[in-house]
């Protein structure tokens, strides 16, 4: 069974880091594009970021530039590191697994950017 | 960036009506669209793909349509079970860009 667990969800000041780590079980993360996606308090959905199998990135212009996707295959593992926070970050964001059919999804982790 | 317009916003229905989201595009996406169902404080269900193919395990009463720039997403004989949130979502190109929802409710 494919599971997606996340972690790293925070209450965290305007300036500050954060990373989100997601935990994937049942796949190869290795084989597998992988995509976050936010979701802020009563709001849709937005798209953040993207690595694909081979590595490659891609971001939304929003975080551009302040946010970073990696990888560690041999712990089935996908990050989001995320920089300079602002308060419009604030969101629960969810790890989904694919860069265009988004079938399996994390849980969702909460991050909260507040003075 | 593709920009999703989904209409209406909310609806509310009886169990047993028939109801119907649309969804456009700001450009020609071919089929390149799926519909998502999110129940409060749940990560949202992938219900179709390529605009008009069922996930499996979802019930045949959800179906959808269209090409192009405009698509539509039907609930057939609406269930108390499929009160949510539906999102239409484009992956023609990146970023990948969803509607705003649709707040389906049941009368």
């Amino acid at each position: 069974e494919v599971q997606l667990v996340q972690s790293g969800g925070a209450f965290i000041q305007p300036g500050a880091s954060l990373r989100l780590s997601c935990v994937g079980s049942g796949f190869s993360l290795s084989g597998n594009h992988m995509t976050w996606i936010r979701q802020a308090p009563g709001q849709g959905l937005h798209w953040v970021s993207v690595i694909y199998s081979n590595g490659t990135t891609h971001f939304a212009d929003s975080v551009k530039g302040r946010f970073s996707i990696s990888r560690h295959n041999s712990i089935n593992t996908v990050y989001l590191q995320m920089n300079s926070l602002r308060t419009e970050d604030t969101a629960v964001y969810f790890c989904t697994r694919g860069a265009a059919n988004f079938e399996y999804w994390g849980q969702g982790t909460l991050v909260t950017v507040s003075s | 960036d593709i920009q999703m317009t989904q209409s209406p916003s909310s609806l509310s229905a009886y169990v047993g009506d028939t109801v119907t989201i649309t969804c456009q595009a700001s450009q020609d996406i071919r089929t390149y669209l799926n519909w998502y169902q999110q129940k409060s404080g749940r990560a949202p269900k992938l219900l179709m793909f390529d605009a008009s193919s069922l996930e499996a395990g979802v019930p045949s009463r959800f179906s959808g349509s269209g090409s192009g720039t405009k698509f539509t997403f039907t609930i057939s004989s609406l269930q108390p079970e499929d009160m949510a949130t539906y999102y239409c979502q484009q992956y023609d190109s990146l970023p990948r860009t969803f509607g705003q929802g649709t707040k389906v409710e049941i009368k």
